[in-house]
């Protein structure tokens, strides 16, 4: 079956410290993949896309990997901050699939001060 | 400002009460859609749209109609909610997103069924 898995617990690290969160896919061809923020009863905020032909993506403190073998992608914030607090969503579409957007359940991130 | 807004945003109802969730985007966006929100699910799809009068269903139709007569308005329409349609809903609008194109989300309508 197709699956996106994020890490369901809790990431729980120290102010200053790099987050890096999890989004492992299994039986899907992705196009691109793209990462959103979540914060409590908002709706999801755009941070970063990464396509299949590329390995990294970059933007101030945050840095997407995307590995097609392995078929996992990682998302990392640099000295991180309370402010980061949130739970991040990733997301892939499908090649071919232009209507649809699959997500997984999302990493709740807490960065103690 | 660029925004996706949804009305209300935060409905308690009962159970065979037809209800309407409004959703409008002010960014010219082609294509829309709605999501529901539940613990451990995380978000799935339940229509979509890729234009105007251009309608599909997305993982979860049942129980869900939505039309779109012009580009900015996207309802999404029950018409006899039952309590396990008792979730958190976005609307979603993006410009191109088979290009990658990101997706803006309203801020979320909070639906209790009784």
């Amino acid at each position: 079956s197709q699956k996106i898995e994020q890490n369901s617990e809790a990431l729980n690290i120290q102010e200053g410290k790099t987050a890096t969160l999890t989004c492992n896919y299994t039986n899907y061809s992705p196009a691109y993949l793209q990462w959103y923020r979540q914060d409590p009863g908002r709706g999801p905020v755009f941070l970063l896309l990464i396509r299949e032909n590329e390995k990294e993506k970059r933007k101030e403190r945050l840095k997407v990997t995307f590995d097609t073998t392995l078929k996992q992608s990682l998302f990392h914030i640099t000295a991180s901050q309370p402010a980061d607090s949130a739970t991040y969503l990733c997301a892939l579409r499908k090649r071919g699939a232009t209507n649809k957007l699959i997500f997984g359940t999302g990493t709740l991130l807490a960065v103690q001060p | 400002e660029a925004q996706v807004t949804q009305n209300p945003r935060y409905l308690i109802t009962v159970t065979g009460k037809k209800l309407t969730v409004t959703c409008s985007q002010n960014m010219n966006h082609e294509y829309m859609s709605w999501y529901r929100q539940d613990p451990g699910l995380g978000l799935r799809q339940i229509y979509y749209s890729m234009n105007v009068e251009v309608t599909d269903k997305g993982d979860v139709p049942e129980g869900y109609k939505v039309s779109r007569k012009e580009k900015r308005n996207f309802p999404l329409i029950l018409e006899s909610p039952s309590p396990n349609q008792t979730s958190l809903y976005f609307c979603a609008s993006s410009k191109r997103p088979g290009q990658g194109d990101e997706q803006y989300f309203g801020p979320g309508t909070r639906l209790t069924v009784t």
